[in-house]
């Protein structure tokens, strides 16, 4: 069974560009939530979606935004990038709905920003 | 608010040696579901164990086990005869509330095993 696939792994932006990053779950699974791992912040919250809708937002600007498709895959954006947006970001799907289910992990995408 | 403490910043032990790592949590939900997850160098959390609020049953897997005490709102972990390949930064979360699914981390503790 294929795990949770996030790509590209690696990628360098320049500020003020924008960037999209794409995060494959499990199959089955239909909810799909993004973080974001800086060494100052540690994990924090981004989004979760659930069959195509936005369920929850952390405590970010507009400038970072997702989507989720109907086969559950997920983007997320941000725009007009600045240097403290340079993190690992990680994408996590889980079967069930509720907040028990375990959420499993991809290997995130590290992003770059010069 | 949700907040999840882990005071210990980075522990090192030699191989074999025994390590509880600790996590201290705060929630004002009555249902919470607590969480450790390891992150290897690769960068991917790896889950190892949830609980439930309901559930104060200490638990046992191989090498692992963690103690869930709600009256000090703890939820701590120990590796036995830790191993080199136990190192790594590991992680407790929460989650409760509402039915939308949103991990709060602790500052995770990085464990470094020494041969």
């Amino acid at each position: 069974k294929a795990g949770v696939t996030q790509t590209p792994r690696y990628l360098i932006k320049t500020r003020g560009q924008q960037v999209t990053l794409s995060c494959s779950p499990i199959s089955g699974h239909r909810s799909v939530s993004w973080y974001q791992q800086t060494p100052g912040q540690g994990l924090q919250f981004l989004f979760e979606y659930f069959s195509e809708t936005q369920r929850n937002k952390g405590n970010f600007p507009g400038r970072f935004s997702g989507r989720q498709f109907s086969n559950s895959r997920s983007e997320m954006n941000v725009s007009t990038l600045e240097l403290g947006d340079s993190a690992l970001y990680l994408c996590a799907s889980s079967l069930e709905t509720g907040q028990g289910g375990e959420a499993f992990f991809g290997q995130g995408t590290r992003l770059t920003v010069v | 608010a949700q907040k999840v403490t882990q005071a210990q910043t980075e522990i090192s032990v030699v191989e074999k040696e025994d390590v509880t790592l600790d996590c201290v949590y705060e929630t004002r939900d009555t249902t919470y579901y607590l969480f450790w997850y390891k992150q290897p160098p690769s960068g991917e959390l790896v889950f190892l164990i949830r609980r439930n609020s309901f559930d104060e049953q200490n638990e046992i897997s191989g090498r692992y086990s963690w103690n869930f005490q709600k009256s000090t709102s703890s939820f701590n972990f120990t590796i036995t005869a830790s191993q080199v390949v136990d190192s790594a930064v590991y992680f407790c979360a929460l989650s409760g509330g509402g039915s939308a699914r949103q991990l709060t981390f602790g500052s995770g503790t990085q464990l470094t095993v020494l041969p």
